[in-house]
């Protein structure tokens, strides 16, 4: 268990809603990252958060927004969802001792 | 512009005998990079990792090979097991850098 929680583990939602999907870990990482997994396109980095109220944009974060009020928490917010936002959105933090990567278990959001 | 690239979208092999992943990347100043593995509704998993100062990295049945002069990595998996079945994705990183480029994975079976 890496200690890391997202949710809601599935959610659909209508075009136009805000959604706000929640990413918490135990483990007081500095480094969190939101990712979309879409077919063809693998693990594309929306934002990412190197501290408390510190983030930055990725590839893909157009129509995104992202907040880290306390180090356990990351939120990732649509504020008004599309069609093309439908993905599976993982949550991770950096272990900056092994350099690696770990993930949450992913949110299925489906935008109809 | 996809910095890391997995150009076979999938992978057969039969039980006991090799599966061979490949990696390309375009920077050449990654500096570290990963294998992760991901089963179906789950979040992906670390696997094996690689500094560039090494060209060969070995944990049991994985062994990851760095080729620098050509931005090439793959992965080796001996004996393969139905177990491995699942999709693998490469990642580049820089190590002070916060940003991990991932590639859009190749699903591998492994046929008992």
């Amino acid at each position: 268990d890496a200690g890391i929680t997202q949710s809601p583990r599935h959610k659909v939602t209508e075009t136009g809603t805000p959604v706000t999907l929640r990413c918490h870990q135990t483990e007081n990482h500095r480094y969190m990252y939101w990712y979309r997994q879409d077919p063809g396109h693998g693990l594309r980095l929306i934002h990412y958060s190197y501290g408390v109220k510190d983030t930055d944009k990725g590839e893909v974060s157009d129509g995104y927004s992202v907040s880290r009020s306390k180090t356990e928490d990351f939120l990732l917010t649509l504020e008004s969802a599309t069609s093309s936002q439908t993905s599976v959105y993982f949550c991770a933090f950096r272990d900056r001792g092994t350099n690696e990567q770990y993930f949450g278990p992913g949110t299925r959001l489906t935008v109809t | 512009d996809q910095q890391v690239k997995q150009n076979s979208p999938s992978l057969s092999v039969q039980e006991g005998r090799i599966s061979i992943l490949n990696c390309d990347y375009t920077n050449s100043m990654f500096d570290y990079f990963l294998w992760y593995k991901k089963y179906p509704a789950e979040g992906p998993t670390f696997l094996i990792s690689i500094s560039s100062i090494k060209d060969k990295n070995e944990d049991g049945r994985f062994t990851v090979f760095l080729n620098k002069s050509a931005k090439h990595l793959s992965l080796h998996i001996v004996p393969s097991q139905p177990g491995d079945s699942a999709v693998y994705f490469c990642a580049a990183s820089l190590l002070i850098g916060n940003q991990f480029y991932f590639g859009t994975g190749t699903s591998l079976t492994v046929i008992p």
